[in-house]
């Protein structure tokens, strides 16, 4: 099946040591979301691939970078994690920007972060 | 940013019908209703969505007022699968089709 899919499902790391989380699509969707999403919250967008085309949304903060080396696959780089960037990290894919059907997002199971 | 309000909690019954509101009421003439669900533990599924027109598929219906300043997401026969966190979200449907998530409603299903 056509799926997102999200490695680790669970991932530990200490305080300012970075890490990567990464995020791989069968859909051949061009667009490759990541959000966060902390314990009883919805999930917050940081930012977002058109196929090669990054955008950041404003409140996101510079700690945080992406990349997205080909079609498949996207990563979500945490540059000096702290405590309050444990979360859960949701990846999302979409066809396109035009509304509707186009836009719907096809999440993966998502990655637990925890900073010790 | 358009806006949605939903209840933070509703309960229902097993096999009963599920009624979830959502209030948009600075819903532009191009955005999209979309709905989405989160299960415990897993990431957001879409559930529907709709633009002027009710809609219905194999997961739930949608019925969207007249004036589209409302929308209800309609379970028809609740299962015990279907307690989740429900999202209403405005989809732009423009340059940026960001989905901008709200709070959503707890929906708790009783057996």
């Amino acid at each position: 099946d056509a799926m997102v899919i999200q490695n680790p499902r669970y991932q530990v790391t200490q305080f300012g040591k970075p890490v990567t989380l990464s995020c791989s699509q069968t859909l051949n969707h061009n667009v490759m979301y990541w959000y966060q999403q902390k314990s009883s919250q919805a999930p917050k967008l940081l930012f977002h691939y058109y196929d090669k085309d990054f955008n950041n949304e404003a409140d996101t903060p510079d700690n945080f970078q992406s990349r997205r080396p080909n079609t498949s696959f996207c990563f979500l780089d945490i540059r000096s994690p702290g405590l309050g960037d444990a979360a859960m990290y949701l990846c999302a894919t979409s066809r396109d920007y035009r509304g509707g059907i186009y836009n719907e997002q096809f999440f993966g199971p998502g990655t637990r972060l925890t900073v010790l | 940013d358009a806006k949605t309000t939903q209840p933070n909690s509703m309960e229902s019954n097993e096999e009963e019908p599920v009624h979830l509101p959502c209030n948009h009421s600075t819903i532009s003439g191009t955005d999209y209703i979309h709905w989405y669900r989160q299960l415990p533990s897993q990431g957001p599924e879409y559930v529907i969505h709709g633009l002027t027109s009710n809609v219905n598929n194999r997961m739930a219906s949608l019925a969207i007022a007249e004036d589209r300043k409302s929308s209800t997401l309609i379970l028809h026969r609740a299962t015990l699968r279907d307690a989740a966190v429900y999202y209403c979200i405005l989809d732009y449907g423009g340059s940026q089709g960001n989905l901008i998530f709200g709070k959503g409603t707890k929906l708790s299903v009783k057996p």
